[in-house]
C-alpha cells in the first residue's frame, strides 16, 4: 500500500515558466513533509519542508503549499532553470505510532526544464 | 561540516556471492543512520535503520542484513545475493530527535547482480 503518491512519473516545461509537481499521501498520521532532488547517479539532496501546522512555506525559488484536508501538497518552482531538470521525490513522517524515524517516499517525478 | 561517504561507488557481483557495503558519517555524533534501496523505476525504499550501536531496524524482509559497530558506521551485508538485489543503495543520515530533522543522503553505490 503506498502512502505517499507522486502520480506524475515525468513533467516537463519551457525554462522561466512555473513547474508544479505533485503528491499526495493517504495516511492522516503524516505530520512532517519535506521535498528531496536527485540527479542520476548521486545521493537525493534535500530541498524544502513543511509541518503540518502551516501552508505554506517559501524558499527563494521554492514553495511548498500543503492542503490537509485534501491530503496534498505541491512543490512549486518559479522561474524554472534547466538545472532544475532531476527527480524530485515527496517524502513524509509521522512522530506517532513508533516510526519517529522514518521518512516514506513516494516514487519520485522527473522533471525536464528546456532551454 | 558533516559529510557521509559510501563506498564502494559501483559493483558488480555474481548471483550468490556475499555483499558488504559501508556507510560512514563524519562531523556528528549520535546519528541516526537509515539504508535505502532504489530499485529501476522505483521510489527509495527503506530497508534498515539504526539509532545507536548495536541497535537495527529492519523494515521489510530479504537476504539483507545492516550491522552499526561503531557511533557512526553503518554496514549493509548479504551472506548470498539474489538478481533482485540490484539497485542503488543510498544510506542516509539525520540528528537524533525525531523526523522533523531532515535525512541527508550519501552519493550511494550501484549494485549489479549477474
Amino acid at each position: 500500500d503506498q502512502q505517499v503518491k507522486q502520480n506524475s512519473p515525468s513533467l516537463s516545461v519551457q525554462e522561466g515558466r512555473i513547474s508544479i509537481l505533485n503528491c499526495d499521501y493517504t495516511n492522516s498520521m503524516f505530520d512532517y513533509f519535506l521535498w528531496y532532488k536527485k540527479y542520476p547517479a548521486e545521493g537525493p539532496t534535500f530541498l524544502i519542508s513543511i509541518s503540518s501546522i502551516k501552508d505554506k512555506n517559501e524558499d527563494g525559488r521554492f514553495t511548498v503549499f500543503l492542503n490537509k484536508s485534501a491530503k496534498h501538497l505541491s512543490l512549486h518552482i518559479v522561474p524554472s532553470q534547466p538545472g532544475d531538470s532531476a527527480v524530485y521525490f515527496c517524502a513524509a513522517s509521522d512522530r506517532g505510532g513508533g516510526s519517529n524515524y522514518k521518512l516514506t517516499f513516494g516514487k519520485g517525478t522527473l522533471l525536464t526544464v528546456n532551454p | 561540516s558533516q559529510t557521509i561517504h559510501q563506498w564502494p561507488a559501483t559493483l558488480v557481483q555474481p548471483v550468490g556471492s556475499p555483499l558488504s557495503l559501508e556507510c560512514t558519517v563524519e562531523g556528528t555524533s549520535n546519528p541516526n543512520l537509515y539504508w535505502y534501496r532504489q530499485a529501476a523505476g522505483r521510489g527509495l525504499q527503506l530497508l534498515f535503520y539504526s539509532v545507536g550501536i548495536g541497535q537495527i531496524s529492519s523494515e521489510v524482509p530479504q537476504n539483507l542484513s545492516a550491522s552499526r559497530p561503531q557511533d557512526r558506521q553503518f554496514i549493509l551485508s548479504s551472506k548470498k545475493l539474489l538478481l533482485s538485489d540490484s539497485g542503488f543503495y543510498l544510506c542516509a543520515w539525520s540528528t537524533a530527535g525525531g523526523p522533523r530533522n531532515e535525512q541527508f543522503f550519501g552519493p550511494g553505490t550501484r549494485l549489479t547482480v549477474l
